[in-house]
C-alpha cells in the first residue's frame, strides 16, 4: 500500500518568514495530493490540493509543488502570520479512495 | 463548516462496552470514509462506503463495523472496547466516485473515551 512520509516533524519560524513541509509517496498509482490544516481538537481542514497533472499550484500565501519522478511533494506557505500555527498533514491517494496521511507537522509561527 | 456532522461530540464509556458513532455526509456527497486519530498512530484510514456499499478497508478491527444507509448516512461501530480505543474518531465525505471530484471534507469528530 501507499507510504508517505511527511518533515520536519516540527517547524518553528518567525512571524514573515517562509515555510516549507516535504512529503515523499511510495506508490506511483497515487494521482491527488491534498494538504489539511489541523487546529487542536478541530477536524482536519483542506488547505490546498493538487493533481498528478499539474507541477504547481498556488492560492495566495500558499503554494503546492509536485514532483512525481521522485515522487515528493511540498508545501510552501510565505509570509506567515500566527494564525497559521498548526498540525499540517500531507496525504496522497488514487482518485476516490481513501487518503494516506503522513505524520504531521507541528508549526508555531512566533510574532 | 464543512457540512458534514457528525454526533456525539463527546463519548465516555468502559471497557467491554458498545458504541455507535454517527455520520452525515454534505448534501450531494455519495462517499463517506472513517478515519481514526491517536496520538501514536497519527490519521489512520479504517473504512469507506460509497452510495451504501462497502468500497474499501483499511486498519479495522474485527471488532469495528461500519454501514452506510439509503438516505447516506453512516454509523461505526465500536464493540468490546478496549483503552487503546480511545481516539477521535472523523467522518469524512466526498462526492466520490467521478472523475475530478473527490476533494474529501472532514466532520467536527468524536472524541471517544474509554475508561
Amino acid at each position: 500500500g501507499e507510504n508517505v512520509e511527511q518533515h520536519p516533524s516540527t517547524l518553528s519560524v518567525q512571524e514573515g518568514d517562509s515555510a516549507v513541509i516535504k512529503c515523499t509517496y511510495s506508490d506511483s498509482a497515487s494521482n491527488y495530493f491534498p494538504w489539511y490544516k489541523q487546529e487542536l481538537g478541530k477536524r482536519p481542514q483542506l488547505i490546498i490540493d493538487i493533481r498528478s497533472n499539474v507541477g504547481e499550484k498556488k492560492d495566495q500565501r500558499i503554494a503546492v509543488t509536485l514532483n512525481k519522478t521522485a515522487k515528493h511533494f511540498s508545501l510552501h506557505i510565505t509570509e506567515t502570520q500566527p494564525e497559521d500555527s498548526a498540525v499540517y498533514f500531507c496525504a496522497a491517494t488514487q482518485a476516490g479512495y481513501a487518503l494516506n496521511f503522513g505524520k504531521g507537522t507541528s508549526l508555531l509561527v512566533t510574532p | 463548516d464543512s457540512g458534514v456532522t457528525q454526533t456525539p461530540k463527546h463519548l465516555i464509556t468502559a471497557t467491554g462496552q458498545r458504541v455507535t458513532l454517527r455520520c452525515s455526509p454534505r448534501s450531494g456527497d455519495l462517499s463517506v470514509y472513517w478515519y481514526q486519530q491517536s496520538l501514536d498512530q497519527g490519521l489512520q484510514f479504517l473504512i469507506q462506503y460509497y452510495n451504501g456499499e462497502e468500497r474499501a478497508k483499511g486498519n479495522i478491527l474485527e471488532r469495528f463495523s461500519a454501514q452506510q444507509f439509503p438516505d447516506l448516512h453512516s454509523e461505526l461501530n465500536l464493540s468490546s472496547l478496549e483503552l487503546g480505543d480511545s481516539a477521535l474518531y472523523f467522518c469524512a465525505s466526498s462526492v466520490g466516485g467521478l472523475e475530478f471530484l473527490y476533494e474529501q471534507y472532514f466532520g467536527p469528530g468524536t472524541r471517544l473515551t474509554v475508561t
